[in-house]
């Protein structure tokens, strides 16, 4: 079945750092993929989505772009901030499917 | 702000007891989810609905029920409750059933505490 497997965390990394979390999945045909962040006591929140090959998903100053050939979605920052420390959650969304499967989370500790 | 309303946002309650979650979906959004999020089982998709009937079942317990009515909000209830389902509950919402061009918007959770 579909599955996505992340970088396993925690990452620890100090404030203007580049930031880099390794996502891929296995799934068949063309899902749509995404990253989703849970901040400190909150519920999840979409960050940012790609739903065809090449298409580059931005927000915040993250992006991720969808690579077909590596089947992976690595969510990059030029300078991460303090505020940026939380759990971060890739997922896939298969075509005429209803779930998403998520990855384990990557729990990112930004220090000052 | 998603949009996705979730009640109670905390709950402690007593094995063997029974609880109900609610969720008001996105205004518009006709598809509703539920997830369990525990630490050993991390996000758990449990069940789905699209106005008002059930569309896909994932890992969901015989103990626990859903429901979507006819004003689009869902309740999820869970019954002879145990330790082990002390978890993250999420409701979350789309326009679409599913497909790979949906966008799913999750709620900020309901934490249940059982002792």
């Amino acid at each position: 079945g579909d599955s996505v497997t992340q970088m396993e965390g925690p990452v620890t990394l100090s404030e203007e750092a580049f930031l880099t979390i390794n996502c891929t999945y296995t799934a068949t045909g063309y899902p749509s993929l995404f990253w989703y962040v849970q901040y400190p006591g909150e519920g999840l929140q979409l960050l940012l989505k790609a739903t065809k090959a090449d298409d580059k998903g931005s927000n915040k100053g993250f992006e991720a772009t969808y690579r077909k050939e590596t089947t992976s979605f690595h969510l990059e920052k030029g300078s991460v901030q303090v505020s940026d420390s939380a759990v971060y959650f890739c997922a896939l969304l298969q075509q005429g499917a209803q779930k998403l499967v998520f990855g384990q989370g990557t729990r990112l500790t930004i220090n000052p | 702000d998603s949009g996705v309303t979730q009640t109670p946002k905390h709950l402690i309650t007593a094995t063997g007891q029974r609880v109900t979650l609610r969720c008001s979906p996105r205004s518009g959004d006709l598809s509703v989810y539920w997830y369990q999020q525990s630490l050993d089982q991390g996000l758990q998709f449990l069940i789905q609905y699209y106005n008002g009937e059930e569309r896909a079942k994932g890992n969901i317990l015989e103990r626990f029920s859903a429901q979507q009515f006819p004003d689009l909000h869902s309740e999820l209830n869970l019954s002879s409750l145990e330790l082990g389902d002390s978890a993250l509950y999420f409701c979350a919402s789309s326009v679409e059933p599913g497909g790979s061009g949906n966008t799913i918007y999750f709620g900020e959770g309901s934490w249940l505490t059982v002792v």
